[in-house]
């Protein structure tokens, strides 16, 4: 069954570095989405990306993040410069009609 | 504006028990609902859904029937197993077929044998 992959499974890093976390979604999906969900809190709608642009985005998706889909398979999320509250499960999902989600990337900022 | 609510967690009980866990939601018009179930170690996998009231959706003995008089999707399993222990996540979608999901906090489910 095809799947939604992340890569890495886990990121650390420094407060005010820039990470890029990556996914490649399913070959025949057209819409993407990242979500992100903090140790013990809801799972969070960060921004979805249909037709090679940001379709939608929430409140939490200011300019220090980014997404792009650099080679019509990977799909990546960037942080300029990570604050410590950036620490996170970061989902990537990807869909046709229904959401599929990756295993996610646990990012943890010191 | 939209939001979820499910009962707190965790939820402990013994193999072949029933199992119930509460579902609310707030939303204008008339949202999707879905449960979603993440396994250890894994990302979220839709376990089930429903697009209108009344419907139920079901799936591996999961039930969770859209009740829009008491705006409710609650989940149910007439008796789990203990490879049902896992992070289940009610969720709404209210922006048409492709808007975003909406979560709810999660619940543990441990299944003890």
């Amino acid at each position: 069954e095809p799947e939604v992959t992340q890569t890495p499974s886990h990121q650390v890093t420094q407060m005010g570095q820039e990470v890029i976390l990556r996914c490649v979604p399913i070959s025949n999906h057209l819409y993407f989405y990242w979500y992100r969900q903090i140790l013990g809190q809801k799972v969070e709608f960060l921004v979805s990306f249909y037709n090679n642009e940001i379709s939608e985005k929430s409140e939490i998706f200011d300019d220090q993040f980014s997404v792009e889909r650099p080679d019509g398979s990977n799909f990546t999320l960037k942080i300029r410069s990570t604050k410590l509250e950036d620490s996170a499960m970061y989902f990537c999902a990807s869909s046709e009609w229904v959401e599929v989600f990756g295993p996610g990337t646990r990012l943890t900022v010191l | 504006g939209n939001s979820v609510t499910q009962m707190e967690g965790p939820v402990t009980l013994s193999e072949e028990a029933f199992l119930t866990i509460n579902c609310t939601y707030t939303a204008t018009g008339y949202p999707s609902l879905f449960w979603y179930v993440q396994y250890p170690g894994e990302g979220l996998q839709l376990l089930l859904k429903a697009t209108k009231a009344d419907d139920k959706g079901s799936n591996k003995g999961f039930e969770a029937t859209y009740r829009k008089e008491t705006t409710s999707f609650h989940l149910e399993k007439g008796s789990v197993q203990v490879s049902d222990s896992a992070v289940y996540f009610c969720a709404l979608r209210a922006g048409g077929s492709q808007g975003n999901l909406i979560f709810g906090k999660g619940t543990k489910l441990s299944v003890k044998p």
